[in-house]
């Protein structure tokens, strides 16, 4: 099992409908978790991070996270097609101050 | 000017050469890391630093060396490039182990 999984995708979404992501990991004792987007051949950019259970909200973007559950969640409101992109989750491990990444889904928004 | 500027942008390499990647950052973070990306495999770490006198490998280090020559630089060396090394790599920044990582624009490294 990986440290941190995604779905591949692609997601297809509608433009002006809700994109939804999601992210499972595997430390219980992780303690942070970031949403980074990624276009072709660029670096990833944070847009999201989260802490503690339940909905935080940025903009067009909701973290969700579920501690019990293991999982994280990022929903993207009135896609556009400029959300087009590949979605990193990252956690935050409780051994390490450092990163794990999941594999990436990647989102395309249909005009 | 970028924050987080990593040199060469891209590179072609023969098998064996050493080379070597370079990173600065004008952000005052401490903590720097290098990263890996392969399609499908997401970003995976090589080496991170959380101050100039402390280097520590990550899941994927062999093959791989890295100096911290200053706060601001952190550079990652290929002792004798083998063509698996092909990949996007990127160095990274952050202030602390709960903030998100500030990355430079990556090195595409082709080894031939």
């Amino acid at each position: 099992q990986k440290e941190v999984e995604q779905n591949s995708g692609p997601l297809s979404v509608p433009e002006g409908a809700i994109a939804s992501l999601n992210c499972t990991y595997s430390d219980r004792g992780s303690q942070s978790f970031f949403w980074y987007r990624q276009y072709s051949g660029k670096s990833p950019e944070l847009i999201m991070f989260i802490y503690s259970n339940g909905d935080k909200e940025d903009g067009r973007f909701t973290a969700q996270l579920n501690k019990a559950s293991q999982y994280v969640s990022l929903l993207i409101r009135d896609s556009q097609p400029s959300d087009s992109a590949t979605y990193l989750c990252a956690v935050n491990k409780a051994a390490g101050n450092k990163l794990t990444f999941g594999g990436g889904t990647r989102v395309l928004v249909k005009p | 000017d970028a924050d987080v500027t990593q040199t060469p942008r891209n590179r072609i390499t023969k098998t064996g050469k050493r080379i070597m990647l370079e990173c600065s950052q004008t952000k005052g973070h401490d903590r720097m890391y290098w990263y890996r990306q392969d399609p499908g495999l997401g970003l995976r770490l090589i080496y991170y630093s959380f101050d100039v006198k402390d280097i520590n490998k990550g899941e994927i280090s062999d093959g791989y060396s890295v100096s911290r020559q200053a706060q601001a630089k952190f550079s990652l060396s290929l002792e004798s490039a083998i063509p698996n090394q092909t990949a996007l790599y990127f160095c990274a920044t952050s202030v602390s182990g709960d903030a998100g990582y500030t990355f430079g624009s990556g090195t595409r490294l082709t080894v031939v």
